[in-house]
């Protein structure tokens, strides 16, 4: 069975630059994350979905930050503009809820110029 | 402070070594996560704990819910054990289904 899928692996932009990730979770995994994890730290929630809808999003900064689920399966997370301190892994993590274990993606490692 | 404390935060063995990692956390929990992060990011389960002990192959996770404590123990260690092992925690308030994470141990064997 596949894992989370997560694209594009790495990504190097100039400040200012839009840029977007996916993530394809596991099959049947209702609840979908995306983190940020800085060098040398935990990764950090940005938001949490449960099926389309986003039940977590408040670590997300949404004067730059979106991200979207349309159909409760594949998701987006979007960075208009970046910024150099964007610089980071995204990572994706899915689960089937509650306290299940949370399956990541390999992560975006971004890099803002 | 942060809610989730790992020690130490860099080990260095030689290969064969028991390898004894610790995290420490401040709040109430439903369960306790070990994961094992790879260079290039990727991310891996190796357990979920709310009591006791597990084993896998070569692996053993502890938690001791009075004293907010967990360990993660590696026997005989070899050098594709090195990686960064990240303790995480599911606080009771706020939602089980948020996870906590520690800044990581990064653990270097050497052959």
């Amino acid at each position: 069975e596949a894992g989370v899928v997560q694209s594009p692996r790495y990504k190097i932009i100039e400040k200012k630059q839009p840029v977007a990730f996916w993530c394809n979770p596991i099959s049947g995994h209702n609840t979908l994350y995306w983190y940020r994890q800085n060098l040398g730290q935990g990764p950090e929630l940005l938001i949490r979905y449960e099926n389309e809808e986003a039940v977590d999003d408040s670590q997300l900064p949404k004067d730059r930050f979106s991200a979207e689920r349309l159909k409760g399966v594949d998701s987006t997370l979007k960075i208009q503009p970046a910024e150099l301190g964007d610089s980071a892994v995204y990572l994706c993590a899915s689960s089937l809820g509650g306290t299940d274990t949370q399956y990541f993606g390999p992560g975006t490692r971004l890099t803002v110029l | 402070k942060n809610e989730v404390e790992q020690s130490p935060q860099n080990l260095t063995a030689q290969e064969g070594e028991f390898i004894t990692i610790n995290c420490s956390y401040s709040v109430g929990i439903s369960a306790l996560h070990w994961l094992q992060q790879h260079p290039g990011g990727g991310i891996v389960s190796l357990f979920m704990l709310s009591s006791g002990k597990k084993k896998h192959g070569r692996l053993i996770a502890t938690i001791n819910i009075q004293e907010k404590h967990s360990s993660l123990h590696i026997t005989a260690s070899h050098p594709r054990d090195s990686a960064v092992y990240i303790c995480a925690v599911c606080p009771v308030v706020g939602g089980s289904e948020k996870l906590v994470f520690g800044k990581g141990t990064k653990l270097t064997v050497n052959p």
